[in-house]
């Protein structure tokens, strides 16, 4: 089955960017969406297709996906910006919809 | 759009559960929906997919033999029965929306159930 890897924890200063990676096998032909989960809440999309943004995300959201390495970019990160990101992707095998293994963002 | 999930179960190891979705604000078979789990702690898991307009089901291989994925469209309703449970099977079971015409994203999410599996 496919496998996208992430970085356990990324941390940034306020008003810093945060650029989290997600690693996949030639992941630059495939889809990439991106939630964002707050703690104790459901995850919310925050970028789909790998740089569109859902109406309401702010434009300091964005993404980007080539050969074997999707990032999402928070710019200007602010304090309500902390949360666990998780990519997503669609893949052809058995099991199709298959999910990043989550970064913490910590916001220093 | 809103999916409104059932709440909180609290389950002996063996035994099933049913988790329920209602679906509202948008035409409820033009979406499929998902399930997705999520184990105290870890990340997130996708179980399986039902569409609601004919009823057609795929699950992830893990669950295959162990879980069910159910709709009943007069109510706007998914459900998902997990039996057999296990200690291991504590967790948030989310349902999720996918547009149609393969999408593949999930741009709205029911608020999760917790299900606890203890003796």
């Amino acid at each position: 089955s496919y496998v996208l890897t992430q970085p356990p924890s990324v941390s940034v200063a306020p008003g810093q960017t945060a650029r989290i990676t997600c690693g996949g096998d030639n992941i630059g032909s495939k889809s990439v969406h991106w939630y964002q989960q707050k703690p104790g809440q459901a995850p919310v999309l925050v970028v789909y297709d790998d740089s569109d943004r859902p109406s309401g995300i702010p434009e300091r959201f964005s993404g980007s996906n080539s050969g074997n390495t999707a990032t999402l970019t928070i710019s200007r990160v602010e304090a309500g910006d902390e949360a666990d990101y998780y990519c997503h992707v669609w893949d052809s095998s058995s099991d199709p919809y298959v999910f990043g293994t989550g970064t913490k963002v910590t916001v220093l | 759009v809103q999916l409104v999930q059932s709440g909180a179960e609290m389950r002996k190891p063996g035994a099933s559960v049913n988790v329920s979705c209602k679906a509202s604000g948008y035409t409820f078979t033009d979406y499929y929906m998902h399930w997705v789990r999520q184990a105290p702690g870890q990340g997130l898991e996708w179980m399986g997919i039902i569409y609601p307009d004919d009823g057609r089901i795929r699950y992830a291989q893990k669950w295959q033999g162990r879980v069910t994925m159910t709709r009943d469209p007069s109510t706007r309703t998914v459900y998902m029965e997990l039996r057999s449970l296990m200690s291991e099977d504590t967790a948030v079971y989310y349902c999720a929306r996918e547009p149609p015409a393969a999408a593949t994203r999930f741009d709205s999410w029911g608020q999760g159930t917790l299900v606890t599996v203890s003796s």
